[in-house]
């Protein structure tokens, strides 16, 4: 099965701060989506990766995917308090037959950002 | 605006009643819809695949007479938790993949059960 590797597990930064997140496979990615989450609230849509080396850019954030399609990153630039919250990283199995919806979450990253 | 339906938002109950969960896909058909059991601090857990016209598909661990999963027409999902137990006090949430959009997938708001 997938297994998603999330580091770190929390981390808390000064208001301005730029700061990454990471997510590690052993397998080869099959998609990758990133969600932010409150808990006790739905997920938030961040992006969705599936080509190696892909880049994706929202507002001050930015996700990446590398070449091999086994470790991504989420980068935010410039922090804000609203930018606090559960950052989930997500795959599809990635096996033949297996449904592209069907997706296994890192242990997600807490992030807290100080005003 | 939300695509995934999830009602209700939070649910109270007794221990030993059960509870019903709804996940409607508002403007698309959903052969498959998924659920999730989140607890508090803790990374979502698929709990099983819930699949149009046939039975649902449950994760290793997860009991399937606990956790009563319907799928009885494209648009509608529910998830019902039987005889429920302190235990299973949870966030529960479903999701749902519409092909047409470049998001493709999508989350209900959740659930959050509390068993007394």
């Amino acid at each position: 099965s997938q297994e998603l590797e999330q580091s770190p597990q929390s981390l808390i930064v000064q208001e301005g701060k730029n700061l990454t997140i990471n997510c590690t496979s052993s397998k080869t990615l099959y998609g990758l989506y990133w969600y932010k989450q409150k808990y006790g609230e739905g997920l938030i849509f961040l992006m969705m990766l599936q080509k190696g080396g892909e880049e994706k850019s929202h507002e001050k954030i930015t996700a990446k995917l590398d070449e091999k399609k086994q470790q991504s990153s989420l980068h935010i630039t410039a922090s804000q308090p609203s930018h606090a919250g559960i950052y989930l990283c997500g795959a599809p199995p990635g096996y033949s037959g297996g449904s592209n919806y069907k997706l296994t979450f890192g242990k997600g990253t807490l992030l807290t950002v100080n005003p | 605006g939300a695509v995934v339906s999830q009602h209700p938002s939070w649910v109270i109950c007794k221990s030993g009643t059960s509870v019903k969960i709804e996940c409607r896909s508002l403007d698309f058909q959903a052969t498959t819809m998924f659920w999730y059991r989140q607890f508090p601090k803790q990374s979502l857990m698929l709990m099983a695949t819930s699949n149009e016209g046939s039975k649902a598909t449950y994760e290793q661990g997860v009991e399937k007479d606990k956790f009563l999963i319907n799928h009885a027409s494209l648009t509608l999902s529910t998830l019902t938790v039987t005889s429920a137990h302190p235990e299973d006090s949870s966030f529960y949430i479903c999701s749902a993949g519409r092909q047409t959009t470049n998001e493709k997938l999508f989350f209900g708001s959740g659930t959050q059960l509390s068993v007394l």
